[in-house]
């Protein structure tokens, strides 16, 4: 079945460090979502990203989308303590793999240090 | 106003007991979701429902069952708890199940925990 792996599982950096997240996907992809999930919290939606090689920014935020559509990266920049959480990238397939569900993967948690 | 709640927030419970799970979206959305989280915090989807049609991740117990008695509701049944059930449950809804408008909103979770 479809899978998503998103690497690394966990990442500590330093207050102003930069930060990337990446995913890849075992298919194609109709379409990624991002999700951020604060400690204690449930997952947000961050972005959703469609077209081949397209990139979004919000603010130190940066994604990516890859030109075959397998794989995304979310890259934060100069990171603050706000951005403290987990991050979860969400694939859905192209060919309707999963009945159209998100897969979701395993996530990143971000830990920053003051 | 909160989009999608869930109740109850905590529950604790003994193994062997039936429990549910309610879930209410008020963003007019089509598709309904539970995902249950586990200490790892991985998110695996259990079910999505969108328009009386269940799609049901194979994985899942028959011990787990969603019932929903309307477009903006859909409740958690789960039978004879095992221990292995404790985790977060998040309900979601979107928009439509697949594409562009399948964002997902999701509800603040249920902790359950068996004893």
């Amino acid at each position: 079945g479809q899978q998503v792996m998103q690497i690394p599982q966990y990442q500590h950096v330093q207050e102003g460090e930069d930060f990337t997240t990446y995913c890849n996907s075992s298919t194609t992809l109709s379409n990624i979502q991002w999700y951020k999930q604060r400690p204690g919290g449930h997952p947000v939606f961050l972005i959703q990203l469609v077209k081949s090689g397209e990139v979004k920014k919000q603010k130190r935020l940066t994604f990516q989308f890859g030109e075959a559509k397998k794989n995304s990266s979310l890259h934060i920049t100069a990171t603050q303590t706000t951005d403290v959480g987990t991050y979860f990238c969400a694939g859905q397939s192209r060919y309707g793999g999963s009945q159209g569900n998100l897969i979701f993967g395993k996530g990143t948690k971000l830990s920053v240090k003051p | 106003d909160t989009a999608v709640s869930q109740t109850p927030k905590y529950l604790v419970t003994q193994m062997g007991n039936d429990k549910s799970i309610k879930c209410e979206q008020n963003l007019g959305h089509d598709t309904m979701y539970w995902y249950k989280q586990d200490s790892k915090k991985f998110l695996k989807i259990m079910f999505s429902y969108n328009n009386k049609e269940l799609i049901i991740n194979e994985t899942v117990p028959n011990r787990f069952s969603p019932k929903s008695p309307d477009k903006a509701h859909l409740n958690l049944h789960i039978n004879s708890l095992e221990l292995g059930d404790s985790a977060v449950y998040f309900c979601a809804s979107s928009p439509q199940r697949g594409g562009p408008r399948s964002t997902q909103y999701f509800g603040p979770g249920t902790r359950l925990t068996v004893l």
